[in-house]
């Protein structure tokens, strides 16, 4: 079956504008997350979406992120006022019941960012 | 806060056994895993250990102790297509992952 997709594959912005980055996680997953990845290190949370629960956002790194969720399937990650340090790859993930049982998040292959 | 070390890089022959170590600091655990991630690639789920011992998935087996705060992966019969980072990620409180800086594992003929 299709897996998560991520677009776009690229985007290069200037500082300063906005971006909005999209995921579609696989059918049926209720829980979905997003990590960023600066090159060359690990996965950094972001944000965490479960059902119709409150978000988890306590990965954000300012207040110019920003993330939805709409009708429980795709998301949309924004970033306002884009800066430098913005620049990395942002992994979408989901997972079946994002129960403590087994955490197996299944990642979509990324948007890489990059901030002129 | 949650907090993981393991090493940065490792090298290896083909058929080699590789271990991989993960130590962790976290204010709550509900189990340990191990993913996979090839360059330019996403990563790939592994293993997930909850309760102390050897989980063994073909020629990769992870282990957990949660006295010690510490895991490994280990890597057997190493192929040139193992070459990849592999990260340990410990869940907590949230349903979320920490994950570790990543081992980045050389495979050579």
């Amino acid at each position: 079956g299709a897996g998560v997709s991520q677009s776009p594959s690229n985007k290069v912005t200037e500082k300063g504008k906005d971006v909005e980055l999209r995921c579609d996680p696989i059918s049926g997953h209720t829980a979905l997350y997003w990590y960023r990845q600066s090159l060359g290190q690990g996965l950094e949370f972001l944000i965490y979406f479960q059902g119709n629960s409150a978000p988890d956002k306590s990965g954000l790194p300012s207040d110019r992120f920003s993330a939805e969720r709409t009708g429980g399937s795709v998301s949309t990650l924004t970033i306002q006022r884009t800066q430098q340090e913005d620049s990395a790859v942002y992994l979408c993930a989901s997972s079946l019941a994002g129960t403590r049982q087994t955490d197996e998040q299944y990642f979509g292959p990324g948007t890489r960012l990059t901030v002129t | 806060g949650q907090s993981l070390e393991q090493p940065s890089e490792v090298t290896a022959v083909e058929g080699a056994i590789v271990q991989i170590n993960c130590t962790y600091q976290t204010s709550g655990f509900y189990g340990l895993s191990w993913y996979q991630q090839h360059d330019g690639g996403a990563p790939t789920f592994l293993s997930y250990n909850a309760l102390d011992g050897l989980e063994e998935t073909g020629r990769f087996s992870s282990f957990l102790s949660r006295s010690d705060s510490y895991g490994y992966l280990l890597l057997q019969e190493l192929q040139m297509k193992d070459s990849a980072s592999y990260f340990c990620a410990v869940s907590g409180a949230g349903n979320k992952l920490t994950f570790g800086g990543g081992t980045r594992v050389l495979v050579k003929p």
